[in-house]
């Protein structure tokens, strides 16, 4: 079962940050936090990971709470093409990614 | 970043016909792939890990028999979907580590639409 919740679907306005929380009370303190996004009909993408600091690449930006019981990922400047299903995943040392229903974002002009 | 093919990207077949999915690593080796199934407005179900050189380790509740999985090089991994029914039409994809247990990101393919009729 997946280890992390999720709200189902969020709206952003084009060009505003879009933030995108999960919760994920039950992690361990050797699992990651994952996010990979979903366009219809493709295949999943990586964004960005993380342990326990925040992280920053040049899609998105990670925040991890100091609890490590929750997350947000951050778009900072949301695109039409930015819609699509964002999973949150917590992973352990298997390489598995258990995917959990994810948050449905519409990114709107 | 590395990428991950699929062969075909989609196929139509009659009900008791059996249907092959390629899985192919182009620009890396990949130690473990991954098979997933995804049906309409669900998420994605991890089926099975297929390990090069090993037999695949299926997930709770998918048939071994009916799902074959073969991981012959360190680049391809195939799916089998044997005597196919309507209820197996599905989005299949597949994904490539490069090595199990680094925490490096698994890279998925773009996945293959099975209808089976």
């Amino acid at each position: 079962d997946a280890k992390t919740t999720q709200p189902p679907s969020m709206d952003c306005a084009e060009g505003r940050a879009a933030n995108l929380p999960c919760n994920h009370s039950t992690i361990s303190g050797n699992e990651y936090v994952y996010w990979y996004r979903q366009i219809h009909s493709q295949g999943p993408q990586y964004i960005i990971h993380g342990l326990k600091n925040n992280e920053t690449n040049e899609m998105a930006s990670l925040i991890i709470t100091e609890d490590r019981k929750s997350s947000t990922l951050i778009l900072p400047h949301a695109t039409l093409r930015d819609t699509a299903v964002y999973y949150c995943i917590v992973r352990d040392n298997t390489d598995k990614l258990i995917f959990g229903t994810g948050t449905r974002l519409q990114v709107f002009p | 970043g590395a990428v991950v093919s699929q062969h075909p990207s989609w196929v139509i077949c009659k009900s008791g016909t059996s249907v092959k999915i390629e899985c192919r690593s182009l620009d890396f080796q990949a130690t473990t792939m991954f098979w997933y199934r995804q049906f309409p407005k669900q998420s994605l179900m991890l089926m099975a890990t297929s390990n090069e050189g090993s037999k695949a380790t299926y997930e709770q509740g998918v048939e071994k028999d009916k799902f074959l999985i073969n991981h012959a090089s360190l680049t391809l991994s195939t799916l089998t979907v044997t005597s196919a029914h309507p209820e197996d039409s599905s989005f299949y994809i597949c994904s490539a580590a490069a090595a199990s247990g680094s925490y490096n990101e698994q890279f998925f393919g773009p996945g293959t639409r099975l209808t089976v009729l």
